[in-house]
């Protein structure tokens, strides 16, 4: 069975950081893209970052650029999330979502298929 | 970057069908993935690339993609079909994966 466990969430303070994680079981990890997906209170999806199964390509929303770093241990089949100089708009419930493999090229985007079930991240003072 | 517009929100009664639409600038040319949100829990995908259906999805739930729109369409809707729903896209220019703003779907 497919189960993806985020962990890591709290509450940080303006311009802090914080690394949120992902764990992975179920499925052979190094080969499928991951990514992360945000949902504000009351709001919609947003998407947030995508890492292919390797590692050697990243995409990452204009919203975070810059500030969040994505990155994946395959040995230790987690996901990972580095957020710096975290804003009150970042504060959201983070969620790890596994995309579906088209079986061709390192990364050729497809729908995401397993949700992990979320962790909250609030930016206060 | 690319935007996705989907109606706020949709009702219907019990036993009808219910269509929900996502429009695009040339969407017609994209794979458009759809998923159901109920509350306090995580997103689930009921069609993708435009028209499949994973397993375990009801062939109540259906989708087309024309033109500047995709549609998902659920037939004889259930009271346990309420909840948001999102259309997704991939947008090749930016290589950016975008989200609609969701529509929320009320059972009468």
């Amino acid at each position: 069975e497919v189960q993806l466990v985020e962990s890591g969430g709290g509450l940080v303070r303006p311009g802090g950081s914080l690394r949120i994680s992902c764990a992975a079981s179920g499925f052979t990890f190094s080969g499928y893209s991951m990514n992360w997906v945000r949902q504000a209170p009351g709001k919609g999806l947003e998407w947030v970052s995508t890492v292919s199964s390797s590692g050697g390509f990243k995409y990452y929303a204009d919203s975070v650029k810059g500030r969040f770093t994505i990155s994946r241990d395959n040995a230790k089949n987690s996901l990972y999330l580095q957020m710096n100089s975290l804003r009150a708009e970042d504060t959201a419930v983070y969620y790890c979502a596994r995309e579906a493999d088209r079986g061709f090229g390192e990364y050729t985007p497809y729908f995401f298929d397993y949700w992990g079930q979320g962790a909250r991240v609030t930016v206060s003072s | 970057s690319y935007v996705l517009t989907q109606p706020p929100s949709v009702s219907v009664a019990p036993g009808q069908t219910a269509s929900i639409t996502c429009g695009g600038n040339n969407i017609g040319s994209l794979h458009v993935h759809w998923y159901q949100q109920k509350p306090g829990q995580a997103p689930v995908v009921v069609v993708y690339d435009d028209s499949d259906r994973p397993s375990g999805i009801p062939e109540r739930f259906s989708g087309t993609n024309s033109g500047n729109t995709a549609t998902l369409t659920i037939r004889r809707v259930e009271a346990g079909d309420e909840a948001d729903y999102y259309c997704q896209v991939w947008d090749n220019s930016s290589e950016d994966w975008v989200f609609g703003g969701g529509t929320k779907l009320t059972v009468l």
